[in-house]
């Protein structure tokens, strides 16, 4: 069985200011691939960067980047420089060898003036 | 391309009625799936296919039907609407790493 686990509610970050955002996995699939979405207010689901098992450099794409750590089975995702805009409810997920996506709870971020 | 598109995006229903939510996608994607949503909650799987004729159940398929008759439409079944099946409903389809969601489809039962 897989399982994801966010242990933060709630995130405020300054406009400006890096945040990271965790995110924890338990899986015995050798290979599995890890995603971050990003849900606005708006409702849609927003897919934002993805993380294979077996890459072995951290994901980037702009302003968000994947600090993937295999031995602690963590992967955080870093928003760089945050924008009034990255206000959003966001998920880890994970899908295994089943192409099943398994996602946590979320944290919802609010960026600050 | 239009993506993955689903009607209805509001229904509120009445305990006990039947209705079936649309999904379609045209990126010629063998994987489609189902989740819904809940206020705290994660989404959760509730049907999904690998391709035109197969399906299999997620994580909580219970109250809902599918198939998948052509690549392109992967519709979800409600048989009797209950209370608890008050959510968000998301449909989705991949080919490989990327997964697109739908816009969801709201549904209150009452």
């Amino acid at each position: 069985a897989q399982k994801i686990t966010q242990t933060q509610p709630g995130m405020f970050v300054q406009e400006k200011e890096a945040v990271t955002l965790d995110c924890t996995y338990d899986t015995s699939d050798q290979s599995y691939g890890l995603f971050w979405y990003k849900q606005p207010s708006s409702g849609e689901m927003i897919f934002l960067i993805y993380q294979g098992s077996y890459d072995e450099q951290n994901a980037t794409e702009g302003r968000y980047s994947l600090n993937f750590q295999k031995a602690r089975k963590s992967a955080n995702l870093v928003i760089s420089a945050s924008q009034l805009g990255d206000s959003a409810m966001y998920f880890c997920a994970m899908r295994g060898t089943a192409s099943k996506l398994t996602f946590g709870t979320g944290t919802r971020l609010q960026v600050t003036l | 391309n239009a993506g993955v598109t689903q009607t209805p995006k509001f229904q509120v229903l009445k305990t006990g009625q039947s209705m079936t939510l649309q999904c379609a996608q045209d990126m010629n994607h063998e994987y489609m799936s189902w989740y819904r949503q809940d206020p705290g909650m994660g989404l959760r799987l509730i049907h999904y296919s690998v391709g035109a004729g197969i399906t299999d159940q997620g994580e909580v398929p219970n109250g809902y039907n599918v198939s998948r008759s052509t690549t392109e439409d992967f519709p979800l079944r409600l048989l009797s609407a209950a209370p608890s099946q008050t959510s968000v409903y998301f449909c989705a389809s991949s080919r490989g790493v990327g997964q697109y969601f739908g816009p969801g489809t709201r549904l209150t039962v009452t």
